[in-house]
């Protein structure tokens, strides 16, 4: 699986977009990109997952760069309840052991 | 429908004890996993079983053993435990067309 890099931590201001990048330049053509959260002492949550086009939910935004070496994932109004460790993760299929690296730790404050 | 549930949620337990963590998940999921969580780091997977009555190992599987008892459970059981598998242990399952993995809340192990 490739490897992804992501900012240590960020801050964000509550009810404002927070825009989470991550680097992912050696990821492969059959890859998708995967977000996760962890909030505090839980079980990481699935977010949102994306091949090549941007992907929407109802929880958050992924924009993919047009050559796939990295991408971002929005929270279009983020709130107290999205302070979590947010892990960009690059797998073949999630069915396969994902890997988890240090994340972003995305602090939101009122 | 609950999801992922694991049992217990605490427990300490004493150098050279044993003991099973339990794993089971509503969502008919062919795929389960056992991950452990050391203090600021991301998540390590240990064992991961594809389908009821297969298992394979992960990148961190020594000292550990699994069973899948059946589709619905996977458990984990430390057979001597060590200090160094103090940790926080999530299963993990999977299922769907994207096989999204959908985690329990963890169980806090503390070995002394």
């Amino acid at each position: 699986d490739a490897k992804t890099t992501q900012p240590p931590s960020m801050d964000c201001a509550e009810g404002r977009a927070a825009n989470l990048p991550c680097n992912h330049s050696t990821i492969s053509g059959n890859e998708y990109v995967y977000w996760y959260r962890q909030i505090h002492s839980q079980g990481p949550q699935y977010i949102i997952h994306g091949l090549k086009n941007n992907e929407t939910n109802e929880m958050a935004s992924l924009i993919i760069t047009e050559d796939r070496k990295s991408s971002t994932l929005i929270l279009p109004h983020a709130t107290l309840r999205d302070t979590a460790v947010y892990y960009c993760i690059v797998t073949i299929q999630a069915g396969t052991a994902l890997i988890f690296g240090k994340g972003t730790t995305l602090s939101v404050s009122s | 429908n609950a999801g992922v549930t694991q049992t217990p949620k605490f427990q300490v337990l004493k150098t050279g004890q044993s003991m099973t963590l339990q794993c089971a998940q509503d969502m008919n999921h062919n795929s389960m996993y056992w991950y452990r969580q050391d203090p600021g780091m991301g998540l390590r997977l240990i064992y991961y079983s594809a389908s009821e009555g297969t298992t394979d190992k992960g990148e961190v599987p020594n000292g550990y053993n699994v069973s899948r008892l059946n589709k619905r459970e996977f458990s984990l059981r430390l057979e001597s435990a060590a200090p160094s598998q103090t940790s926080v242990y999530f299963c993990a399952s999977s299922g769907g067309v994207w096989e999204t993995q959908y985690f329990g809340p963890g169980t806090r192990l503390l070995v002394l």
